[in-house]
């Protein structure tokens, strides 16, 4: 029953690997997002999608990548990983209303996080 | 660009006392969403709280309040009979009205529990 998921938790991998994290979300929500949590615990978007649309690409190296296969579905697969990527993922997940008034719906959700350590 | 501070990086309380976590913010807009997300140790970020901003009313929680001072762009979190499983870390956020926009976090307050 979770609503959104992850995979995997954690992942240890050595420099100049290429890795993939899932997210997938039951909450029948049309927008999901990647957030990126840094060893200061400061979180920051990368990524969001709507409907399978990219509409946030914030200032991220080209070797990360998201890929929405259907709206439920949102992937970020990472290439050449290097020691500066070590950090928490979170996806989440919310609707896009657009609107004021729609607090519920517009509230985002997250996932468990996948901790990335790049030796 | 909207930006989110929290001016405090550590707090502590007594069980069963109560504390006041600040978050203040900046932004041109006048439609948008103030919530305060928990994460504990296990890192879940897990919603506390949201404000709608054009309710006039402070949102409340069971134990969790806050005080929204919308000309004043503050947004406190009051926390009533603090539990130990309150200890976390927790961070204010703001998100515009705009769809699908992306939450921007301040850089978070660790509350501790003592008993």
């Amino acid at each position: 029953d979770t609503a959104v998921s992850q995979t995997p938790k954690y992942l240890v991998t050595q420099m100049g690997n290429d890795k993939s994290i899932k997210c997938e979300q039951n909450l029948g929500h049309d927008t999901m997002y990647w957030y990126k949590q840094d060893s200061k615990k400061f979180l920051k978007i990368m990524f969001s999608y709507n409907n399978k649309e990219l509409i946030i690409n914030e200032t991220v190296p080209n070797r990360f990548s998201p890929k929405s296969p259907d709206k439920a579905h949102l992937n970020l697969h990472i290439n050449s990983l290097e020691l500066g990527d070590s950090a928490v993922y979170f996806c989440a997940s919310s609707q896009a209303t657009g609107r004021q008034g729609f607090g519920e719906q517009e509230t985002q959700y997250f996932g468990p996080g996948t901790r990335l350590l790049v030796l | 660009a909207q930006t989110v501070t929290q001016s405090q990086p550590e707090m502590s309380v007594q069980e069963a006392e109560t504390v006041t976590l600040s978050c203040t913010y900046d932004t041109s807009e006048s439609d948008y969403y103030l919530f305060w997300y928990k994460q504990p140790p296990s890192r879940q970020m897990i919603l506390v709280i949201r404000q709608e901003a054009y309710k006039q009313q402070n949102a409340t929680e069971n134990r969790f309040s806050v005080n929204f001072q919308k000309a004043a762009k503050s947004f406190s979190l009051k926390i009533s009979d603090s539990q130990l499983g309150d200890a976390a870390m927790y961070f204010c956020a703001y998100r515009s009205v705009q769809a699908g926009t992306a939450l921007i976090f301040g850089k978070g307050t660790t509350l501790s529990v003592s008993s």
